[in-house]
């Protein structure tokens, strides 16, 4: 069975220092992995998909992630936080043929 | 751009009262989805379709039950509203083909108070 897991509920960084949200994944298959962000009183919108092409996958706003499969890793990364950045992120897996699975969500605070 | 739209971003109904939640989606696409997101309990999902008229519950389908007569068009349906379906809805929509699940595109949400 497919689960993610998100290891922060919360995350605080000071504006302008790198972003680390960690998501850990288990699939049995080849997964879909996809990062998502949901600022207050929205719907969630697609930062970056992983669909076995490169392991290495930019998406909007100056975020990236790596799919590490020894690791069953798919860290949501930024090299400097900005104060728009402040929102619920969420690590989702999925694979051909089964169900989509969301993780409970990492909330990003922004320090000034 | 795809765009998913919802009927209503705020609704208050009381208990009892049968609540209809809409959402419609411009990209023709086949899978269309209805969460329900939680403070602490993340998104769950309730209903899903990959087809007109098709339909398969989710997680956590009782209390509820959907209705997808067009492709576009997606229903969420509380029969009966209680106070613990107060909650965000989110509407999402998303292609498929050969098995692979794509990336969803969600609506704005309708953030439901039952009273």
């Amino acid at each position: 069975a497919q689960s993610v897991t998100q290891l922060d509920s919360h995350v605080s960084v000071s504006e302008g220092t790198p972003v680390l949200l960690r998501c850990n994944y288990s699939s049995s298959y080849s997964p879909s992995l996809f990062w998502y962000v949901q600022h207050p009183n929205k719907g969630l919108q697609l930062l970056l998909k992983y669909t076995s092409a490169a392991t290495l996958v930019k998406g909007i706003n100056g975020f990236e992630a790596e799919f590490k499969k020894s690791e069953t890793s798919f860290h949501l990364t930024k090299p400097s936080a900005h104060m728009s950045d402040a929102a619920e992120y969420f690590c989702v897996v999925t694979r051909r043929n089964d169900k989509i699975i969301f993780g409970k969500g990492t909330r990003l605070h922004i320090l000034p | 751009d795809v765009k998913v739209t919802q009927s209503s971003r705020y609704l208050v109904k009381r208990t009892g009262e049968k609540v209809f939640l809409e959402c419609v989606q411009d990209m023709d696409h086949e899978n269309m989805f209805w969460y329900r997101q939680d403070p602490g309990l993340g998104l769950r999902l309730i209903y899903f379709s990959y087809d007109v008229k098709m339909k398969e519950k989710g997680d956590i389908p009782e209390g509820y039950s959907v209705s997808r007569e067009k492709k576009e068009r997606f229903s969420l349906i509380l029969e009966s509203a209680s106070t613990n379906q107060t909650s965000m809805y989110l509407c999402a929509s998303s292609l498929m083909a050969s098995g692979a699940q794509y990336e969803q595109y969600f609506g704005p949400g309708t953030r439901l108070t039952v009273t």
